[in-house]
């Protein structure tokens, strides 16, 4: 089955520089890539998603990267805000269904 | 539209008992996937259904199963639960439709298992 592989485990930055979570996958037929948020005490919320016919996608301060051939895909954030300071799980889909593969999770701080 | 909503969103239950969660889909979505989160495990698949019929399963024991009604309304049941049952039970429900497959999740139901 899939495997997917996230890191670091934790991050921390100082408010306005960028940070970048890194994430691998064992399966070529995954096809789908999102980046979820969760704070304390609430749901993982949908932050970015890539498809696998995309290199890049932006919006806004953050932005996530895909390739195919190493099976890598990284979400930068840029500029980066107290609010921001939050567990963010890489996932990843394929195969047929809706099975969501997680990572471990990265816990970046935001430090002032 | 309203989210996806779960009851109850706490719960305590004693070794031995069973339980059963209920999900909420977003109006419209048909595809409604289980998630346990554990500090020790992370986020991991228990099922998924769609159209009333379970179309992908994870790697959980027969103590964990679910259903899903002709209004895309889902249960997942746990019998005889152990402690390690504690967790977040998350439901997240999907569109499905034209390659759309985003999930949103619900807010998760506490189980305390004591």
């Amino acid at each position: 089955g899939e495997n997917v592989e996230q890191h670091p485990s934790t991050l921390s930055v100082q408010e306005g520089d960028s940070a970048v979570i890194k994430c691998t996958y064992s399966d070529s037929a995954s096809n789908y890539f999102p980046w979820y948020k969760q704070e304390l005490g609430k749901r993982p919320q949908l932050i970015i998603d890539i498809r696998s016919n995309v290199g890049e996608k932006k919006d806004q301060r953050i932005a996530v990267t895909l390739n195919k051939t190493a099976k890598h895909f990284s979400l930068h954030i840029t500029e980066t805000q107290p609010e921001d300071s939050a567990v963010y799980f890489c996932a990843a889909m394929g195969g047929g269904g809706n099975k969501l593969t997680f990572g471990t999770g990265t816990q970046l701080k935001v430090e002032l | 539209k309203a989210g996806v909503t779960q009851t109850p969103r706490y719960l305590i239950k004693t070794r031995g008992q069973q339980v059963t969660l209920s999900c909420s889909p977003i109006s419209g979505h048909r595809s409604v996937s289980w998630y346990q989160q554990t500090p020790g495990q992370g986020l991991q698949f228990l099922f998924e259904y769609f159209s009333e019929t379970q179309r992908n399963k994870g790697n959980f024991p027969g103590r964990f199963s679910g259903r899903q009604f002709s209004n895309s309304r889902s249960e997942m049941n746990v019998s005889t639960l152990e402690l390690g049952d504690s967790a977040l039970y998350l439901c997240a429900s999907s569109f499905v439709l034209s390659g759309s497959t985003e999930q949103y999740f619900g807010p998760g139901t506490r189980l305390t298992v004591t």
